[in-house]
């Protein structure tokens, strides 16, 4: 069982919509990370939140809006997103603020996104 | 500049053989390594870490790892592939205050 939650584990939504994702841990992690994953691909990093606070934007479309509202939840918003967004979106986290790399990464098992 | 190159993209063993899956990487300092395994429509799950301890590192599930500084190369091994195994693997490496960066990826595939 992944000790990081993500939810939904499956999303369908049209390029109007606006929905969200959420990712849950309880593991007192303080590093946040959001990751789009193509098939066949690595992930790619989208969003580092550090203690809370916002502090990597991999130059994210703002159509992708994220919220760290407490330290154990993590959400990233969407608006208007195209096609090409159709991905899974990996949730991960870690001990200490992002500067801290040599830690590894606990990541959820991802919601399935895909844009009509 | 950190990168790291994953010299093959598909690896194909038979059950109970040997599984060597290979990496190489560069960095300016001294690097953490990390390998995850990736199961089909789940997330990454790591399998074991090199943080400048013990050159030579043991994992989850039976795999394990050898950091060699001289060829800058950290492969991944198991003794006796299991038909679990397969699944897709990435090579991770990442510098103090700088972030990590994943290879493309390994699918191993287990033959019966």
């Amino acid at each position: 069982d992944t000790e990081v939650t993500q939810t939904p584990k499956h999303l369908v939504m049209g390029m109007t919509n606006k929905k969200s994702l959420k990712c849950e841990q309880h593991m007192g992690h303080r590093a946040m990370y959001w990751y789009k994953q193509k098939a066949k691909k690595p992930p790619e990093l989208m969003f580092v939140y550090s203690y809370e606070k916002l502090s990597i934007n991999e130059s994210v479309p703002s159509r992708f809006s994220p919220e760290c509202p407490n330290s154990s939840l993590l959400n990233l918003h969407l608006h208007a997103l195209q096609p090409e967004d159709s991905a899974l979106y990996l949730c991960a986290s870690s001990p200490q603020g992002d500067r801290f790399s040599n830690q590894p990464q606990h990541f959820g098992d991802g919601t399935r996104l895909s844009i009509l | 500049a950190q990168s790291v190159t994953q010299l093959d993209s598909h690896v194909s063993v038979s059950e109970g053989t040997p599984v060597l899956l290979r990496c190489n990487y560069s960095s300016s300092y001294s690097p953490s390594l990390f390998w995850y395994v990736q199961h089909p429509n789940k997330g990454l799950q790591l399998l074991l870490k090199y943080t400048s301890a013990a050159t030579l590192v043991k994992g989850i599930n039976g795999f394990e790892a050898e950091f060699k500084k001289s060829e800058t190369s950290f492969h991944l091994t198991k003794p006796s592939a299991h038909m679990s195994d397969a699944a897709e693997y990435f090579c991770v490496v990442s510098e103090w205050d700088d972030k990590i960066i994943f290879g493309k990826g390994t699918r191993l595939h287990i033959l019966p």
